[in-house]
């Protein structure tokens, strides 16, 4: 297991233009979380999965970007019509929530999608 | 008010010193605490979780958490130019989601 995979690493793209980006989670890994940071910020929460359910999505997550995990293992995080503003690191995420025991769970990141909208 | 604050630094220390990293969240039905180390153009990396108050020690690493005033720290003894990095705290957002809230870092500098 060689930890969370994102891609692309890299994105350029023209406002306007659609994007999508690809996370395979740690194998035994049921939650799964995509985060943005800009820099000189933290990561910001957009949206998490436990299995395929989206269990939660961020007010400030714009209606233009939308994600799945159809079948519980990757995810996709789609953003249409982008706009330079949503120029960023993308990072995904991924947890085990074990039982009742969720406090112990930890988050572990993958090498983020950076993306560039010109 | 942010929900999870920290100086954004940089703060700069010299080579063998005690760094001191500080944070202070608003939710105090928080309950897990992590301190990730973010190098430039990296992804962040988790170094230390601490969930009860007190301290706990890893390696050069000790966390340290009271939730009376809702302040987490994290210790870095002897430090290296390698450990020049921006550290990240994170809390657990509410409810059982297992997401964290992250503040914006500090930038530590270590100088040879």
């Amino acid at each position: 297991d060689t930890g969370v995979s994102q891609d692309p690493r890299h994105k350029i793209t023209k406002r306007g233009q659609n994007v999508t980006f690809r996370c395979d989670p740690i194998s035994e890994h049921n939650r799964l979380y995509w985060y943005r940071q800009t820099l000189g910020q933290g990561p910001e929460f957009l949206t998490y999965f436990q299995n395929e359910a989206q269990l939660e999505k961020s007010r400030l997550l714009s209606n233009r970007f939308s994600a799945e995990r159809p079948k519980g293992s990757f995810s996709t995080l789609e953003i249409q019509r982008t706009e330079q503003g949503d120029s960023a690191m993308y990072l995904c995420a991924s947890s085990r929530r074990g039982g009742a025991f969720t406090t112990n769970e930890k988050l572990f990141f993958g090498s983020g999608t950076q993306l560039s909208v010109l | 008010q942010k929900e999870v604050e920290q100086n954004s630094g940089p703060l700069s220390v010299p080579e063998g010193a005690i760094a001191s990293l500080n944070c202070t969240y608003s939710d105090r039905v928080s309950q897990s605490f992590f301190w990730y180390r973010q190098y430039s153009g990296k992804s962040p990396e988790l170094i230390m979780s601490i969930y009860s108050n007190g301290d706990k020690e890893d390696g050069r690493f000790t966390a340290q958490l009271n939730k009376a005033s809702q302040y987490v720290s994290l210790l870095i003894r002897d430090s290296q130019p390698s450990d020049s990095a921006t550290y990240l705290c994170a809390v657990s957002g509410s409810g059982n989601t297992g997401k964290l809230i992250f503040g914006q870092g500090t930038t530590l500098q270590v100088k040879p």
